[in-house]
């Protein structure tokens, strides 16, 4: 089955450490996508990737960081220096003709701060 | 560049009520238009897209009709049942980002 795989579920952190969220997709896609989502509100966007070996910083990139070494992975490091880290977070990635492509995603990572 | 506006929820409804959410949006060109769905602790579900103006999307009794007229797709579903409580989010392309509506949570009661 094609799709997006998000590793762990569940993840805790204590403070001061920094911790890596699993992203990957076999749907040979090219863009992918990291969000924050805080209990009740909608979807921010972390960072973003439209290739292989190169990424931008998307609306709240502070206290993050990602690669994208390969094209079916795109890893998402939450820092020490990220001050609020407890959220849900989706990895998503896009294929298709453009401005008719979808975007898909994964299942999610909770992570939880103790 | 491209934007949607999606009505605010909660939206409370018993089973088997008629459900509209609108979305209107404003893009550069005609870009496909979607729904997603999020059951609680879930990822984003693809609801249904159109990827053009007059197409209408449909999937598991929803449906959303792309009007260019009044720059709307609004989600409507004859009958609802309580497993279709979740969060409804309507998205556009944008360049190199999607844009999402902020989200409408729907509540259905026995």
């Amino acid at each position: 089955d094609g799709g997006i795989t998000q590793s762990p579920k569940y993840l805790f952190r204590k403070e001061g450490q920094n911790v890596t969220l699993s992203c990957e997709q076999n749907l040979n896609h090219d863009a992918m996508y990291w969000y924050r989502q805080d209990p009740g509100q909608g979807l921010r966007l972390i960072y973003y990737s439209q290739i292989v070996n190169d990424f931008q910083k998307g609306d709240i990139a502070e206290g993050y960081s990602v690669s994208r070494e390969k094209k079916e992975s795109f890893p998402l490091t939450v820092t020490s220096a990220q001050k609020n880290p407890t959220a849900f977070y989706l990895c998503a990635s896009r294929g298709g003709a453009f401005f008719t492509d979808t975007q898909y995603f994964g299942p999610g990572t909770r992570l939880t701060v103790l | 560049g491209n934007s949607v506006t999606q009505m605010e929820g909660p939206v409370t409804l018993s089973e088997e009520a008629f459900l509209t959410i609108n979305c209107t949006y404003t893009a550069t060109g005609y870009p496909s238009l979607f729904w997603y769905v999020q059951y609680p602790g879930e990822g984003l579900q693809l609801l249904l897209k159109a990827t053009k103006a007059d197409d209408k999307g449909s999937n598991k009794g929803f449906e959303a009709t792309y009007r260019k007229e009044t720059t709307s797709f609004h989600l409507e579903k004859g009958s609802v049942q309580v497993s279709d409580s979740a969060v409804y989010f309507c998205a556009a392309p944008g360049t190199y980002k999607y844009i999402f509506g902020t989200g409408t949570r729907l509540k259905v009661l026995a």
